[in-house]
């Protein structure tokens, strides 16, 4: 399975953007970039995933560099809700198709 | 739409017990996922299931761990004996077949052995 890097923690202020890295230097043709968040004692839960192209929805936005070895996550106004841990995941298209988790980003929202 | 449902939300046994916790996926969702989650740390796959057929329990300690879905909709895991190392977040997912789709997760059960 392709790696994830993303850093272990981040902060920033409500109602402010925020940027969440990804780099995966060795992805693959075949691999989707999903991302999860975890609130505190809850399961995981969807919020995005692309392919190539930058990708819109009602939680996020997911930028996907040219290359594809990194992409971010963008939160457009951060809400004291959206503090969670946030996961990168490359996803194949054909195989296996599972989701492994790496340690994903802690991501702390200041009022 | 109900969501996963797993129960019970909470379990604390003593060591050497056996346990069971319960999974209903989302309806029509053929792809069911038994995850576990140690604290701190990211979600570890335990079993995936596509309708009633394992299709990768690679990672499912066979000695003391056994799963089943029956019929294709519901699905048990089951711990005997337990040991103080399982304890931790035990995840349920479904997913419609296919990676283009995302996965959605129970709220979890957490064990704790003592």
């Amino acid at each position: 399975d392709a790696k994830t890097t993303q850093p272990n923690s981040m902060e920033s202020n409500e109602e402010e953007p925020v940027h969440l890295p990804c780099n995966h230097s060795t992805i693959s043709g075949t691999d989707y970039i999903h991302w999860y968040r975890q609130l505190p004692s809850q399961g995981p839960e969807y919020v995005i995933h692309g392919l190539t192209s930058n990708v819109n929805n009602r939680m996020a936005s997911l930028a996907i560099a040219e290359d594809r070895k990194s992409s971010t996550l963008i939160l457009h106004r951060a809400t004291l809700r959206d503090a969670a841990v946030y996961y990168c995941i490359l996803r194949q298209i054909q195989g296996a198709q599972k989701l492994v988790f790496g340690q994903g980003t802690r991501l702390t929202i200041n009022p | 739409e109900a969501g996963v449902v797993q129960s019970p939300r909470y379990k604390i046994i003593e060591k050497k017990q056996p346990v069971a916790f319960w999974c209903n996926p989302i309806s029509g969702h053929n792809t069911l996922y038994w995850y576990r989650q140690n604290l701190g740390q990211g979600p570890e796959l335990l079993i995936r299931y596509e309708n009633e057929e394992a299709v990768d329990d690679s990672q499912l300690p066979k000695d003391r761990f056994s799963a089943e879905r029956l019929k294709g909709v519901d699905s048990t895991l089951k711990i005997q004996p337990a040991e103080l190392g399982d304890s931790a977040v035990y995840l349920c997912a479904s997913s419609p077949q296919g990676s283009s789709y995302g996965y959605t997760f129970g709220s979890g059960t957490r064990l704790t052995v003592v």
